[in-house]
């Protein structure tokens, strides 16, 4: 079955930027009615959507990230990335990537029915 | 800070049942966009346990349930076990993002 995996750092530095991968396994990330998602968690808080991308390249982001957030993706690789600059202690938190499914041309239905297992990044000098 | 409030703790004995309310407002549940469950088990990534409003992945039990009214939602077990000790957040749309609640525990007794 599909299979979602997160990698990256573990650590970054405070004004630098944060790169994190996710590598789809078991399913082609170009199969239709998916876009692909990261979200995060702050340590011991709730869940915020940073963005997602469609195999195609069309992106969408959260307006309170915009700024800082690029999605992209490496159909060759199965693969998905996030990039968020100027990063700051506030950004430290779980990063998990999700697998996003649609069943209305709107976008506001859609859901996150597949997830990574999360990885933990820390920003700290 | 989220706009979907749910209660922080809901506790129950085994076999009980309890509710999880998700309260929104007109630019999100209000709208009429639908409202999606998450269960977070300690340590664990969140895993979908609701779309929809009502509807339930394969696998997930039927103790689980959804419903929507206005411009909130409700998840609600039935037949409490151990097992359901966890996390859970309800998710929408809101204005060009999607919104996760507060976060409510269960806590089984």
């Amino acid at each position: 079955q599909v299979q979602l995996q997160e990698s990256g750092p573990g650590l970054v530095k405070p004004s630098q930027t944060l790169s994190l991968t996710c590598t789809v396994s078991g399913g082609s990330i170009s199969s239709g009615g998916y876009y692909w998602s990261w979200i995060r968690q702050h340590p011991g808080k709730g869940l915020e959507w940073i963005g997602y991308i469609h195999y195609s390249g069309s992106t969408d982001y959260n307006p309170s990230l915009r700024s800082r957030v690029i999605i992209s993706v490496d159909t060759s690789k199965n693969q998905f990335s996030l990039k968020l600059s100027s990063v700051t202690a506030a950004d430290t938190a779980v990063f998990y990537c999700a697998r996003t499914t649609y069943y209305y041309a709107n976008s506001a239905f859609r859901y996150f029915d597949l997830w990574g297992r999360g990885t933990l990044l820390t920003v700290s000098s | 800070q989220s706009v979907l409030t749910q209660p922080p703790s809901v506790s129950g004995a085994p076999g009980q049942r309890v509710t999880i309310s998700c309260t929104g407002s007109s630019s999100n549940i209000g709208a009429g966009y639908d409202v999606h469950w998450y269960q977070q088990l300690p340590g664990t990534a969140p895993k979908l346990l609701i779309y929809g409003n009502s509807n339930r992945p394969s696998g997930v039990p039927d103790r689980f349930s959804g419903s929507k009214s206005g411009a909130s939602a409700s998840l609600a077990i039935t037949g409490l076990q151990a097992e359901d000790e966890a996390d859970y957040y309800c998710q929408s749309y809101d204005i060009s993002l999607y919104v996760f609640g507060t976060g409510t525990k269960v806590t089984v007794l």
